[in-house]
């Protein structure tokens, strides 16, 4: 089982419609959750922390149930722009340091 | 200034050549991280520096050589790679690499695509 999973996608939705990415992670001394973008052959790039009182950007919600081990993003009113991978991020600290255990990514096209 | 850059933003090289790519950071950030990354995969970690120190290899092969001169400073130097090396090279850095929340938010450069011949 992978340490984190994704909805595999790829998700193509009109512009104007809600979007809701779904994660899972499997160890549970996971200690911080973020999601990331990466646009095509672009560096990934932070776009919310996830906490566990939720955290709303926007037209972008996140959430984290920690006693299921979920992770979820909505966009709201989709763009055109919005149209990237999504990457779920969870870390873990060991003592020598922290890792980001990364999902296989979301694809997500709006269209027109 | 939340950047993070990498040079050469494209590198070429043979099997037998040997060359390095660079990262550097001014955020103040103590912890600095190599990632690979191949096409239509997420990224791989491949080293962790916190304090300058290497604290994480994820078993590496020894023709990936990594260096931190300096807290703003990262190198990883190439010699005798293999054609399956090409890929994005994608270096990171935050704040801290062991405490957690923000602590762990970590910010990409540009990265660096490797083609090995």
């Amino acid at each position: 089982r992978k340490e984190v999973e994704q909805d595999p996608g790829p998700f193509n939705v009109p512009e104007g419609a809600t979007v809701a990415f779904n994660c899972t992670y499997s160890n549970s001394a996971s200690q911080s959750f973020f999601w990331y973008r990466q646009d095509c052959r672009k560096e990934p790039k932070l776009l919310m922390s996830v906490y566990s009182s939720g955290n709303e950007d926007g037209r972008f919600t996140a959430q984290l149930n920690r006693a299921s081990q979920y992770i979820s993003l909505l966009i709201r009113d989709s763009k055109l722009s919005d149209s990237a991978t999504y990457l779920c991020v969870v870390t873990v600290i060991y003592n020598q340091g922290g890792k980001l255990i990364f999902g296989q990514g979301t694809e997500l096209s709006v269209k027109p | 200034d939340t950047e993070v850059t990498q040079t050469p933003k494209h590198l070429v090289m043979g099997m037998t050549n040997k060359k390095s790519l660079k990262c550097e950071q001014h955020m103040g950030h103590r912890a600095m991280y190599w990632y690979k990354q191949k096409a239509k995969k997420p990224p791989e970690l491949m080293f962790v520096y916190s304090y300058e120190k290497l604290s994480i290899n994820e078993s590496v092969p020894s023709r990936f050589s990594p260096e931190c001169p300096n807290s703003s400073l990262l190198n990883l130097h190439l010699h005798a790679l293999q054609p399956e090396d090409s890929a994005l090279y994608l270096c990171a850095s935050s704040q801290d690499a062991v405490a957690g929340g923000s602590y762990n938010e970590q910010f990409f450069g540009p990265g660096t695509r490797l083609t090995v011949l």
